[in-house]
């Protein structure tokens, strides 16, 4: 059960669109579209950005989307504001019946 | 409007055992999985253990199986995750939150969390 390969760190400014990438392998995100993604501002408790790869909750914003090319899954927040400021966690479902964790990117709006 | 709230956390030795709660409000409990995630300092989420609305299935990580035990009380809304052996790299912030769909009996994402409570394991 290695954890998904997310980078430690991006940056962008106010209106500007990031890119974060979550890398994992053919037991986890290339078998299922079954990826989620957190966002979680410093002492709060995660909250679902966006479920089944693309999907997204009730009450979320669509400057956020989700994508996957094969084992890699992808989340794009546009029009970049300075409360998009967090943490953010990819999860996949895998073949072993549990959900795997990305490290965290910690998202700096400069 | 789901409420989560964690309880039960605090400081236990090494070897030591613990049980952290979460009680639930709003929600039709025992139709929905329950998961346990956690946060160690300065690393991301890892899920630890989930449990089907019945109570019948339990599926745990492989760095605590065999030593935590998840379990709940559908008549009391409550969800409970029992820490036995614990182990330094067990310390963190331990977080209770709630399948997104209604019947399943495993949890792929979680669209309510509570607020966490911490458990620190250290002499």
């Amino acid at each position: 059960q290695s954890a998904l390969t997310q980078p430690a760190s991006v940056s962008g400014s106010p209106g500007q669109s990031i890119t974060i990438s979550c890398t994992g392998t053919s037991s986890d995100i290339g078998a299922y579209n079954h990826v989620s993604w957190y966002q979680q501002h410093p002492g709060k408790a995660p909250k679902l950005m966006i479920y089944d790869v693309s999907d997204r909750p009730s009450g979320v914003s669509d400057r956020f989307s989700g994508s996957k090319s094969g084992n890699t899954a992808s989340l794009t927040i546009s029009q970049l504001q300075a409360e998009d400021e967090a943490d953010y966690h990819c999860s996949s479902y895998t073949r072993s019946t549990t959900v795997v964790f990305g490290g965290g990117t910690k998202l700096t709006v400069l | 409007e789901v409420q989560l709230l964690e309880s039960g956390g605090g400081l236990v030795q090494p070897g030591g055992s613990l049980t952290v709660s979460c009680v639930a409000s709003g929600v039709t409990f025992s139709s929905y999985c329950m998961t346990w995630v956690r946060r160690a300092p300065g690393k991301g989420l890892e899920w630890v253990s989930s449990i089907s609305g019945p109570g019948v299935d339990t599926y745990y990580a492989d760095s605590v199986k065999g030593r935590f035990a998840i379990s709940r009380n559908n008549a009391k809304n409550t969800l409970y995750l029992q820490v036995n052996t614990v182990r330094a790299e067990d310390t963190a912030i331990y977080y209770c939150a709630k399948d997104r769909r209604y019947g399943y009996a495993f949890g792929r994402e979680f669209d309510f969390w509570g607020q966490g409570i911490l458990v620190t394991v250290s002499s």
